[in-house]
C-alpha cells in the first residue's frame, strides 16, 4: 500500500514550457486534490476532485489545468508555466475531511 | 479563501519542554485537524476534531476544538529532537466537503 505517489520529486522548467505533474492513489478514495505551498502561505487548494470525471476549481486555480479519467489518478497540467508557478505542489487524496499527503514536486520556473 | 492565524510562527524550545500553539479564524469550522511536516515531505495528519469541545490526544499531542468553533490549539509534551518540524492547522467549514484551509505553519525548532 504505496498511499499517494508523486511524480517527479523535482523539475525545472523555462517560461513557457508545458509539463504534467503526475499524482496517484492506491487507498481508493473518491476524492483528491492539489495545492501548492509557498514560503509563509501555508498551503492553497488548485484543483480538486470529487471522483473519476468530475473536476472544480479551488482558491488558485489559474495557469493549471486537470482531469480525472479514473478514481486512481488525478495529473496536474500546466500548459505554459510562469516563474510565479515556482512552488512545491502536492497532491492529496481524502477520505473527507482527513487528507493524506504526497511527497511533493518542486517546480523551479527560470 | 478563509484566512487562518496560526501562532506563533516559529518555536525554539530545550528538549523536555512542552509546547502550546494554536490556531484562530474568523469563521466558525465544523471540523480541525492537525498536520506536521518534515522537510522534504508532504504533511503527515496527526489528529482530527469534529465536535466543539472535543479535546483529543495521539501520544505526548493533545489537540483541543474551541467551544467557539473558532480556534484550536495543539500542546506537545516532554519534547523530542523528533518533535522537529512545521505544524500546520486545517479547518473544514462543511462537514464532508473536500477543501480544507490551512494556516501557514508553526515552525518547531527543539534544542537538545
Amino acid at each position: 500500500n504505496a498511499g499517494v505517489t508523486q511524480t517527479p520529486k523535482f523539475q525545472v522548467l523555462k517560461t513557457g514550457q508545458s509539463m504534467t505533474l503526475q499524482c496517484a492513489q492506491d487507498m481508493n478514495h473518491e476524492y483528491m486534490s492539489w495545492y501548492r505551498q509557498d514560503p509563509g502561505m501555508g498551503l492553497r487548494l488548485i484543483h480538486y476532485s470529487v471522483g473519476a470525471g468530475i473536476t472544480d476549481q479551488g482558491e488558485v486555480p489559474n495557469g493549471y489545468n486537470v482531469s480525472r479519467s479514473t478514481t486512481e489518478d488525478f495529473p496536474l497540467r500546466l500548459l505554459s508555466a510562469a516563474p510565479s508557478q515556482t512552488s512545491v505542489y502536492f497532491c492529496a487524496s481524502s477520505h473527507p475531511p482527513e487528507q493524506y499527503f504526497g511527497p511533493g514536486t518542486r517546480l523551479t520556473v527560470t | 479563501g478563509q484566512q487562518l492565524n496560526q501562532s506563533p510562527q516559529s518555536m525554539f524550545i530545550q528538549e523536555g519542554e512542552d509546547v502550546s500553539m494554536n490556531c484562530t479564524s474568523s469563521s466558525i469550522f465544523n471540523t480541525w485537524l492537525w498536520y506536521k511536516q518534515d522537510p522534504g515531505e508532504g504533511p503527515v495528519l496527526l489528529i482530527a476534531l469534529y465536535k466543539a469541545g472535543e479535546l483529543t490526544s495521539n501520544g505526548r499531542l493533545t489537540a483541543q476544538f474551541g467551544i467557539t468553533r473558532k480556534d484550536s490549539f495543539l500542546n506537545i509534551s516532554a519534547s523530542i529532537p523528533s518533535d522537529v518540524g512545521i505544524y500546520f492547522c486545517a479547518g473544514q467549514i462543511v462537514t464532508g466537503a473536500n477543501n480544507l484551509f490551512f494556516g501557514t505553519g508553526t515552525r518547531l525548532t527543539v534544542i537538545p
